[in-house]
């Protein structure tokens, strides 16, 4: 069964540009979670899809937005680039809201210059 | 943004020794996760604890949810060389819903 996937691997942006980040989760899953990693930190949240709604955000302004497709893929955008946000971006998803088992993609690195 | 206390920060050790790393919180969580993370890698889950005291293991790996519900403990039993790498506890709170919050990481090095 294939893992949760996220495109693409690394991604370079200039300062002001957007950015657009992929994911698409496991089969049967429904929810769909984006985690900030920036480099030697521990994991911040993002946002949380089902059903193709957003369900929660963490503490993130609002030019960090998404959505979630028909097929439970997710994409990720980032307006207005600032140097701060070059972080390992990760997706995770889980099975249903119920459950709380969170499987994790490899990541996009995503580099601000 | 919250996190959980994680401790020791990092663990140098000699293959074929145990290891212990904790987990804590001025919260109650209702939820622990523990995750092992290669460089330039996602998390990948180890083991889900659901029940205060709870004791589960997998294979060399062993979890333990905190009676007080504000902690939860590893525990890797001889340790290989493959067992390197940065280990996140991850906690859901009872008003979190789908939130997991992540611990700062204990990162292991295991010597040959």
């Amino acid at each position: 069964e294939a893992g949760v996937t996220q495109s693409p691997t690394h991604l370079i942006k200039t300062r002001g540009q957007q950015a657009t980040l992929r994911c698409s989760p496991i089969s049967g899953h429904t929810s769909v979670y984006w985690y900030q990693q920036a480099l030697g930190l521990g994991l911040q949240f993002l946002l949380w899809y089902d059903e193709g709604e957003e369900r929660n955000r963490g503490n993130f302004p609002p030019r960090f937005s998404g959505r979630q497709f028909p097929n439970y893929s997710s994409e990720l955008n980032v307006n207005a680039l600032e140097l701060e946000d070059s972080a390992l971006y990760l997706c995770a998803s889980s099975l249903a809201v119920s459950s709380y088992e969170q499987y994790f993609g490899p990541g996009t690195r995503l580099t601000v210059t | 943004g919250q996190q959980l206390n994680q401790s020791p920060q990092s663990m140098f050790i000699q293959e074929g020794e145990d290891v212990s790393m904790n987990c804590t919180s001025s919260s109650i969580f209702n939820t622990w996760l523990w995750y092992k993370q290669d460089p330039g890698e996602g998390p990948v889950l180890l083991i889900a604890l659901y029940k205060a005291g709870e004791l589960t293991s997998n294979g060399r790996l062993t979890a333990q949810f905190g009676i007080t519900r504000k902690d939860s403990f590893l525990n890797i039993s001889a340790s290989i060389p493959s067992d390197v790498g940065i280990y996140f506890c991850a906690g859901r709170t009872a008003t979190g819903f789908q939130k997991l919050v992540f611990g700062t990481g204990t990162r292991l090095l295991v010597s040959p």
